[in-house]
């Protein structure tokens, strides 16, 4: 049981670039989420799937586009990367009714 | 709208002192809470949650925390400090929709002095 799993690790891109954050989880969880951690800044939700098949804007979208590929997989896509970019992104999973969200390890991207 | 207030970006306790974080929050429906950890160089893991019922829970690593609805209040403490509790700390509410919506507090730094 691994959880929420996250690739790639760690990413450097150049101003302009695309590239797509993959995230998938074992628990048969219903909703998922994106988040980018900033020092100073806690954690802002980008994304949310509330189930397959549908997505709703988070706190920060811009720059952003996901997709619930199925039950398993939320992916994250930077279509044009900025250097306000450069953060630590984190997906979530959760079961409905307040049980808690379990987090992957984490995409540390730098963008120049 | 719900918020999260958590008082102090960094404290440092003494090993085997007590250790307290405090959290406020506001919400107009009455909420979920937690508490979750994060470790240097991973992500959040959950310590304890608040849902209904008894408003004492106890959490993983000897961690608890209270409800108190009068002060909006759901603080953290440990009777003793251990040098592994040293991590970033972040209180979080939830808005009881089916979706689990989480509004995180800002975190705060927990050192433990030897």
């Amino acid at each position: 049981n691994a959880g929420v799993t996250q690739t790639p690790k760690f990413q450097v891109l150049k101003t302009g670039q695309s590239m797509t954050l993959q995230c998938a989880q074992d628990m048969n969880h219903n909703s998922m989420y994106w988040y980018r951690q900033d020092p100073g800044m806690g954690l802002r939700l980008i994304y949310y799937s509330a189930s397959e098949g549908t997505t709703d804007k988070g706190e920060v979208p811009n720059g952003y586009n996901v997709s619930r590929l199925n039950k398993r997989e939320f992916s994250l896509r930077l279509e044009s990367a900025a250097p306000s970019q450069t953060s630590v992104y984190f997906c979530a999973s959760s079961e409905r009714g307040g049980t808690g969200q379990y987090f992957g390890p984490g995409t540390r991207l730098t963008v120049t | 709208a719900q918020s999260v207030t958590q008082l102090g970006s960094h404290v440092s306790v003494s090993e085997g002192a007590l250790v307290l974080l405090r959290c406020n929050y506001s919400s107009s429906v009455p909420p979920y809470l937690f508490w979750y950890v994060q470790y240097p160089n991973q992500g959040l893991q959950l310590l304890l949650k608040y849902t209904t019922g008894a408003t004492l829970v106890k959490g993983i690593n000897g961690f608890e925390a209270e409800f108190k609805k009068s002060e909006t209040s759901f603080h953290l403490t440990k009777p003793s400090a251990h040098m592994s509790d040293a991590a970033e700390y972040f209180c979080a509410v939830s808005v009881r929709t089916s979706y689990d919506k989480v509004i995180f507090g800002p975190g705060t730094s927990l050192s433990v002095i030897p």
